[in-house]
């Protein structure tokens, strides 16, 4: 299973862009890259998942580079409401696989 | 309304004695799977399932048992064995095969305290 590294914490500003990397340089062929949210006392929720390249929803886009090992996050004009641990994962494409969440990038915006 | 359930929100029992958390689902995914986390901590996989009658360990098995009867539920038991019991537990699911993104879907989480 890949491994994922990402900063423990991070702080930002409203209405700034905010960008968090994770590292998985063991990253296998099948492994697609998943990000979380996670508020307190509630379980995760998924923002976006990618393969290669560039992924954009009405939340959040993912960078991929050509090497896939590396990924990044990109949050468009955050607010306070965007506090949260950010989790990102590298898992097979397939229901019959372990899914392992790292410790995430804990987030604080600040007004 | 499809979703996750977990109930209870929160339980409390004393040391020593077994506990059940339960964990539905109306999706009709395969894969399930139970996780515990501590405070200010990420999230460590116990069990998860692929598919009904069947389950794998995870990362921190000890102390924990489920079982897989049914495709819609998971329940855990946390047995007197598990050193330290207290904890968030979420359970997950997961659809099969090619279904546009393949991600988790979480439960609410039960919060267990064990005195």
């Amino acid at each position: 299973l890949a491994k994922t590294t990402q900063p423990i914490s991070m702080d930002s500003y409203e209405g700034q862009e905010v960008n968090i990397t994770c590292s998985h340089n063991n990253i296998a062929t099948n492994d697609y890259i998943t990000w979380y949210q996670q508020f307190p006392s509630q379980g995760p929720r998924f923002i976006i998942q990618g393969y290669k390249t560039k992924v954009t929803n009405e939340v959040a886009s993912l960078f991929i580079p050509a090497d896939r090992k590396s990924s990044t996050l990109s949050l468009p004009r955050v607010s306070l409401s965007d506090t949260a641990v950010y989790y990102c994962l590298v898992a097979p494409y397939s229901s019959a696989s372990k899914i392992i969440f790292g410790s995430g990038t804990r987030l604080s915006i600040r007004p | 309304d499809g979703g996750i359930t977990q109930s209870p929100k929160y339980l409390f029992r004393k040391e020593g004695q077994n506990v059940t958390l339960s964990c539905e689902q109306n999706l009709n995914h395969d894969a399930m799977y139970w996780y515990r986390q501590d405070p200010g901590q990420g999230l460590r996989l116990i069990y998860y399932s692929q598919i009904v009658n069947d389950f794998q360990k995870g990362d921190i098995a000890e102390g924990y048992s489920v079982s897989r009867e049914k495709k819609e539920s998971f329940p855990l038991t946390v047995t007197s064995a598990q050193k330290n019991p207290t904890a968030f537990y979420l359970c997950a699911s997961r659809p099969r095969g090619r279904t546009g993104t393949y991600e988790q879907y979480f439960g609410p989480g039960t919060r267990l305290t064990v005195t």
